[in-house]
Protein backbone atom coordinates (compact mmCIF):
# COMPACT_ATOMS: atom_id res chain seq x y z
CA UNK A 1 0.00 0.00 0.00
CA UNK A 2 1.20 3.58 -0.73
CA UNK A 3 2.48 5.40 2.11
CA UNK A 4 1.00 9.05 2.97
CA UNK A 5 2.49 11.65 4.51
CA UNK A 6 0.35 14.76 6.03
CA UNK A 7 0.98 17.38 8.03
CA UNK A 8 0.48 16.61 11.90
CA UNK A 9 -1.72 19.50 12.94
CA UNK A 10 -2.78 22.76 11.37
CA UNK A 11 -4.76 25.76 12.63
CA UNK A 12 -7.33 28.18 11.11
CA UNK A 13 -9.87 31.17 11.92
CA UNK A 14 -13.58 30.47 11.22
CA UNK A 15 -14.74 31.19 8.00
CA UNK A 16 -11.71 30.53 6.24
CA UNK A 17 -10.93 27.84 3.46
CA UNK A 18 -8.84 24.92 4.76
CA UNK A 19 -6.35 23.01 2.40
CA UNK A 20 -4.76 20.06 3.57
CA UNK A 21 -2.26 18.22 2.29
CA UNK A 22 -1.02 14.72 1.52
CA UNK A 23 1.82 13.65 -0.32
CA UNK A 24 1.77 9.91 -1.50
CA UNK A 25 4.34 9.51 -3.68
CA UNK A 26 4.20 5.69 -4.46
CA UNK A 27 0.28 5.63 -5.33
CA UNK A 28 -0.32 2.84 -7.68
CA UNK A 29 -2.30 2.76 -10.87
CA UNK A 30 -5.43 1.23 -9.29
CA UNK A 31 -5.32 3.03 -5.71
CA UNK A 32 -7.72 5.62 -4.76
CA UNK A 33 -7.39 8.54 -2.81
CA UNK A 34 -10.06 8.30 0.32
CA UNK A 35 -10.21 11.31 2.76
CA UNK A 36 -11.76 10.77 6.73
CA UNK A 37 -12.64 12.97 9.26
CA UNK A 38 -12.65 12.15 12.98
CA UNK A 39 -14.28 14.22 16.06
CA UNK A 40 -13.18 13.56 19.93
CA UNK A 41 -14.70 10.07 20.95
CA UNK A 42 -16.28 9.03 17.74
CA UNK A 43 -14.94 6.73 15.15
CA UNK A 44 -13.84 8.25 11.82
CA UNK A 45 -16.34 9.02 8.85
CA UNK A 46 -15.79 8.79 5.31
CA UNK A 47 -15.70 12.38 3.42
CA UNK A 48 -14.26 12.08 -0.18
CA UNK A 49 -12.79 10.17 -2.09
CA UNK A 50 -11.01 10.20 -5.64
CA UNK A 51 -8.82 9.29 -8.20
CA UNK A 52 -8.09 12.15 -10.45
CA UNK A 53 -9.01 15.87 -10.94
CA UNK A 54 -11.64 17.13 -8.77
CA UNK A 55 -14.11 15.73 -6.80
CA UNK A 56 -16.59 17.71 -5.28
CA UNK A 57 -19.54 17.30 -2.40
CA UNK A 58 -21.87 18.54 -0.26
CA UNK A 59 -18.66 18.68 2.27
CA UNK A 60 -15.12 19.02 0.67
CA UNK A 61 -13.31 19.15 -2.38
CA UNK A 62 -10.59 16.90 -3.77
CA UNK A 63 -7.85 18.06 -6.18
CA UNK A 64 -5.72 15.32 -7.79
CA UNK A 65 -2.97 16.44 -10.16
CA UNK A 66 -2.30 15.01 -12.90
CA UNK A 67 0.57 12.41 -11.84
CA UNK A 68 -1.79 11.84 -8.82
CA UNK A 69 1.47 12.12 -6.11
CA UNK A 70 0.01 14.20 -4.04
CA UNK A 71 -3.86 15.27 -3.59
CA UNK A 72 -5.41 17.99 -1.47
CA UNK A 73 -8.49 18.22 0.55
CA UNK A 74 -10.30 20.99 0.48
CA UNK A 75 -13.00 22.51 3.27
CA UNK A 76 -14.42 25.88 2.57
CA UNK A 77 -15.36 28.19 5.21
CA UNK A 78 -14.59 26.50 8.16
CA UNK A 79 -16.36 26.47 11.33
CA UNK A 80 -15.90 25.35 14.88
CA UNK A 81 -17.07 21.75 14.31
CA UNK A 82 -14.93 20.96 11.67
CA UNK A 83 -12.22 20.80 14.65
CA UNK A 84 -11.58 16.85 14.11
CA UNK A 85 -8.66 14.87 12.62
CA UNK A 86 -8.61 14.22 9.06
CA UNK A 87 -7.08 11.19 7.42
CA UNK A 88 -5.70 10.13 4.12
CA UNK A 89 -5.84 6.81 2.80
CA UNK A 90 -4.45 5.29 -0.62
CA UNK A 91 -5.00 2.33 -1.85
CA UNK A 92 -6.92 0.02 -4.26
CA UNK A 93 -10.75 -0.69 -4.34
CA UNK A 94 -11.71 -4.02 -2.87
CA UNK A 95 -11.42 -5.69 0.20
CA UNK A 96 -7.48 -4.95 1.42
CA UNK A 97 -7.41 -2.93 4.27
CA UNK A 98 -6.00 0.46 4.24
CA UNK A 99 -3.51 1.87 6.51
CA UNK A 100 -4.69 5.24 9.01
CA UNK A 101 -2.03 7.36 9.61
CA UNK A 102 -1.50 9.36 12.26
CA UNK A 103 -3.88 12.21 10.18
CA UNK A 104 -3.93 15.92 10.49
CA UNK A 105 -5.29 17.29 13.19
CA UNK A 106 -7.22 20.47 12.43
CA UNK A 107 -8.21 23.49 14.93
CA UNK A 108 -10.81 25.61 14.19
CA UNK A 109 -10.31 29.21 16.48
CA UNK A 110 -12.98 31.48 16.42
CA UNK B 1 -30.91 0.74 10.67
CA UNK B 2 -28.56 1.01 13.24
CA UNK B 3 -25.49 1.13 10.91
CA UNK B 4 -22.71 -1.25 13.19
CA UNK B 5 -23.07 -1.26 16.40
CA UNK B 6 -21.01 -2.23 19.35
CA UNK B 7 -21.10 -3.61 22.67
CA UNK B 8 -20.39 -2.69 25.45
CA UNK B 9 -19.18 1.19 25.93
CA UNK B 10 -16.71 1.07 28.07
CA UNK B 11 -14.96 -1.93 30.32
CA UNK B 12 -12.78 -2.29 32.98
CA UNK B 13 -10.63 -5.47 33.30
CA UNK B 14 -7.61 -6.53 35.30
CA UNK B 15 -4.43 -8.24 34.38
CA UNK B 16 -5.40 -11.96 33.21
CA UNK B 17 -9.32 -11.58 32.58
CA UNK B 18 -10.51 -11.99 29.46
CA UNK B 19 -13.67 -10.79 27.62
CA UNK B 20 -15.25 -10.56 24.03
CA UNK B 21 -16.32 -7.23 22.08
CA UNK B 22 -19.22 -7.91 20.13
CA UNK B 23 -19.92 -5.69 16.88
CA UNK B 24 -22.64 -6.31 14.72
CA UNK B 25 -23.51 -4.69 11.34
CA UNK B 26 -27.07 -4.31 8.87
CA UNK B 27 -25.93 -3.03 6.36
CA UNK B 28 -25.46 -6.50 4.50
CA UNK B 29 -21.49 -5.71 3.96
CA UNK B 30 -19.15 -8.38 3.22
CA UNK B 31 -16.32 -6.84 4.51
CA UNK B 32 -15.88 -5.99 8.43
CA UNK B 33 -12.92 -5.10 10.34
CA UNK B 34 -11.20 -4.43 13.97
CA UNK B 35 -9.03 -1.29 15.03
CA UNK B 36 -7.66 -0.24 18.05
CA UNK B 37 -6.55 3.93 18.60
CA UNK B 38 -4.42 4.76 21.29
CA UNK B 39 -4.31 8.21 22.69
CA UNK B 40 -3.16 10.62 19.93
CA UNK B 41 -2.60 7.93 17.30
CA UNK B 42 -4.30 6.77 14.35
CA UNK B 43 -6.10 3.39 14.03
CA UNK B 44 -4.36 0.49 13.85
CA UNK B 45 -5.81 -2.46 12.30
CA UNK B 46 -6.04 -5.56 14.40
CA UNK B 47 -7.88 -8.13 12.32
CA UNK B 48 -10.03 -7.84 9.17
CA UNK B 49 -12.89 -10.54 7.73
CA UNK B 50 -13.09 -10.15 3.91
CA UNK B 51 -16.21 -12.05 3.90
CA UNK B 52 -18.06 -14.69 6.05
CA UNK B 53 -15.79 -17.62 7.16
CA UNK B 54 -12.30 -15.98 6.47
CA UNK B 55 -10.53 -13.99 8.97
CA UNK B 56 -7.18 -12.49 8.29
CA UNK B 57 -4.05 -10.59 10.91
CA UNK B 58 -3.69 -6.89 10.59
CA UNK B 59 -0.83 -4.52 11.72
CA UNK B 60 -1.36 -5.52 15.55
CA UNK B 61 -2.79 -9.08 16.02
CA UNK B 62 -1.42 -10.33 19.38
CA UNK B 63 -3.41 -11.12 22.21
CA UNK B 64 -6.46 -11.11 20.44
CA UNK B 65 -8.84 -13.69 18.45
CA UNK B 66 -11.39 -13.11 15.97
CA UNK B 67 -14.82 -15.05 15.01
CA UNK B 68 -16.91 -13.98 12.22
CA UNK B 69 -20.38 -15.27 13.60
CA UNK B 70 -21.98 -14.54 10.33
CA UNK B 71 -22.40 -11.68 8.06
CA UNK B 72 -23.57 -9.39 10.48
CA UNK B 73 -21.17 -10.14 13.36
CA UNK B 74 -17.79 -9.56 14.24
CA UNK B 75 -16.47 -10.35 17.51
CA UNK B 76 -12.39 -9.84 19.08
CA UNK B 77 -11.37 -11.66 22.06
CA UNK B 78 -8.79 -10.81 24.45
CA UNK B 79 -7.80 -14.22 25.99
CA UNK B 80 -5.57 -12.63 28.85
CA UNK B 81 -5.94 -8.92 28.81
CA UNK B 82 -2.81 -6.89 29.48
CA UNK B 83 -2.34 -3.00 30.25
CA UNK B 84 -1.00 -2.94 26.33
CA UNK B 85 -4.40 -3.46 25.43
CA UNK B 86 -5.77 -0.16 26.96
CA UNK B 87 -7.60 1.20 24.59
CA UNK B 88 -10.08 2.52 22.37
CA UNK B 89 -11.95 -0.31 19.79
CA UNK B 90 -13.70 0.62 16.72
CA UNK B 91 -15.30 -2.05 14.66
CA UNK B 92 -16.16 -0.94 11.15
CA UNK B 93 -17.70 -2.82 7.80
CA UNK B 94 -17.31 -1.89 4.03
CA UNK B 95 -19.53 -2.77 1.43
CA UNK B 96 -17.25 -5.02 -1.62
CA UNK B 97 -15.61 -2.80 -4.16
CA UNK B 98 -16.02 0.78 -2.14
CA UNK B 99 -13.25 2.71 -0.30
CA UNK B 100 -16.40 3.87 2.49
CA UNK B 101 -15.95 2.14 5.52
CA UNK B 102 -18.70 2.71 8.48
CA UNK B 103 -17.35 3.00 11.85
CA UNK B 104 -19.05 2.12 15.16
CA UNK B 105 -19.23 4.22 18.52
CA UNK B 106 -16.72 2.68 19.69
CA UNK B 107 -15.20 0.86 22.90
CA UNK B 108 -13.19 2.26 25.66
CA UNK B 109 -11.37 -0.70 27.53
CA UNK B 110 -9.14 0.12 30.08
CA UNK B 111 -6.66 -3.25 31.67
CA UNK B 112 -5.16 -2.64 34.75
Amino acid sequence: LAKTTQPISMDSYEGQEVNITCSHNNIATNDYITWYQQFPSQGPRFIIQGYKTKVTNEVASLFIPADRKSSTLSLPRVSLSDTAVYYCLVGPSGNTPLVFGKGTRLSVIA
Amino acid sequence: NAGVTQTPKFQVLKTGQSMTLQCAQDMNHNSMYWYRQDPGMGLRLIYYSASEGTTDKGEVPNGYNVSRLNKREFSLRLESAAPSQTSVYFCASIRTGSREQFFGPGTRLTVL
